[in-house]
């Protein structure tokens, strides 16, 4: 089983729309959490941290669930340049080191 | 947060040869991590680069296959060593500056190709 798991997607969805990733992580020794964006042939760029009180970012709001292992990345009001590759990552505080989950794809269309 | 400059960008190279990629920081960061990420996948880690020593390896991965320095705290190396087509991937470095355990930078990647 994967450290970190999520759906793959890919999401299609119209621009406007709320769209919900969600990823479940196995490993409870990983006590921080983030949410990269990979867009295609770039690198991943830190999106947004996840803390267990929960956190928001303008459209990005982030949610972490201890109990259940389960992190999730809702974006409200999609815009066409959301579209990339999610990527759900947790730290192993011990090592500093990311696990990273395999990613789920967002297309928004017109 | 740190700029990372990666090289090279991309190269096709010969089975049985090698390639070394450098990843230079423009400020000292307390860790170096180098990644690869095969096609369509997600991120992978090779191993920690250790600053003085020996590179903490990844299960899977070995120091004959992924030679890697680190002579300093603002640079490190990755070689790729006597390459098959399997070895064809994307490879990241990434850091971990002393402002704090989230900031995380990635460099541009390597997109390596062997032919």
């Amino acid at each position: 089983r994967k450290e970190v798991e999520q759906d793959p997607g890919p999401f299609n969805v119209p621009e406007g729309a709320t769209v919900a990733f969600n990823c479940t992580y196995s490993n409870s020794a990983s006590q921080s959490f983030f949410w990269y964006r990979q867009d295609c042939r770039k690198e991943p760029k830190l999106l947004m941290s996840v803390y267990s009180s929960g956190n928001e970012d303008g459209r990005f709001t982030a949610q972490l669930n201890r109990a259940s292992q389960y992190i999730s990345l809702l974006i409200r009001d999609s815009k066409l340049s959301d579209s990339a590759t999610y990527l759900c990552v947790g730290l192993m505080d011990s090592s500093y080191k990311l696990i990273f989950g395999s990613g789920t794809r967002l297309l928004v269309r017109p | 947060s740190a700029v990372i400059s990666q090289k090279p960008s991309r190269d096709i190279c010969q089975r049985g040869t090698s390639l070394t990629i450098q990843c230079q920081v423009d400020s000292q960061v307390t860790m170096m991590f180098w990644y690869r990420q095969q096609p369509g996948q997600s991120l992978t880690l090779i191993a920690t680069a250790n600053q003085g020593s020996e590179a903490t390896y990844e299960s899977g991965f070995v120091i004959d296959k992924f030679p890697i320095s680190r002579p300093n705290l603002t640079f490190s190396t990755l070689t790729v060593s006597n390459m098959s087509p399997e070895d064809s991937s994307i490879y990241l470095c990434s850091v971990l500056g002393t402002g704090g355990k989230y900031g995380y930078t990635f460099g541009s990647g390597t997109r390596l190709t062997v032919v």
